[in-house]
């Protein structure tokens, strides 16, 4: 299994610019979930899905957009980047049943 | 008041020593407790689920106090490898569904 994998792994973008992080889990995990992290800042919740079709906000869910059209995958958009996006962009999956998350190795994304 | 907090450290251990972290949340309803290690620049990665009764694997111990609204984690034995970034994260109900929140985390660096 390759568990939960992220992709692009780096990315500079203007300010209004737009773009999708990619995020897939081969462990048929019913949540997913988007979480950015800023020093100091910890990790703050984005999105989350606990399934196909079914998404919900997080804590910072201003100028991302997300879709769950399968359980594999869980694109996160951002609509128009801003200097404030850049962060270091998590995804995550587990199983309802217990929550136990894995995450994915991450993407670093800085908006110039 | 945050839903999940943490003391942000860094606790600066010797090697062979015993430290303790805490970590409160707010919501009395919660079900789900994790301590997450993260270390510098990598995902974080679950280290140990927290069990009502307390639960222990090797030199760690995990606790929950539901009256407290509390969870705490013990290291034993200090190594030089344990220096990282310890994150307490607890499933919440979100405007939908439960969704799973994450303190700042505390830092821990073991010296020889």
């Amino acid at each position: 299994n390759a568990g939960v994998t992220q992709t692009p792994k780096f990315q500079v973008l203007k300010t209004g610019q737009s773009m999708t992080l990619q995020c897939a889990q081969d462990m048929n995990h019913e949540y997913m979930s988007w979480y950015r992290q800023d020093p100091g800042m910890g990790l703050r919740l984005i999105h989350y899905s606990v399934g196909a079709g079914i998404t919900d906000q997080g804590e910072v869910p201003n100028g991302y957009n997300v879709s769950r059209s399968t359980t594999e995958d869980f694109p996160l958009r951002l609509l128009s980047a801003a200097p404030s996006q850049t962060s270091v962009y998590f995804c995550a999956s587990s199983r309802l049943a217990n929550y136990e998350q894995y995450f994915g190795p991450g993407t670093r994304l800085t908006v110039t | 008041r945050k839903e999940v907090e943490q003391d942000p450290g860094p606790f600066n251990v010797p090697e062979g020593a015993t430290v303790a972290f805490n970590c409160t949340y707010s919501n009395s309803a919660s079900q789900s407790f994790f301590w997450y290690r993260q270390d510098c620049r990598k995902e974080p990665k679950l280290l140990m689920s927290v069990y009502s009764s307390g639960n222990e694997d090797g030199r760690f111990t995990a606790q929950l106090n539901r009256a407290s609204q509390y969870i705490s984690l013990l290291i034993r034995d200090s190594k030089l490898s344990d220096s990282a970034t310890y994150l307490c994260a607890v499933n919440m109900r979100g405007t939908g569904f439960q969704k799973l929140v994450f303190g700042t985390g505390t830092r821990l660096l073991v010296s020889p």
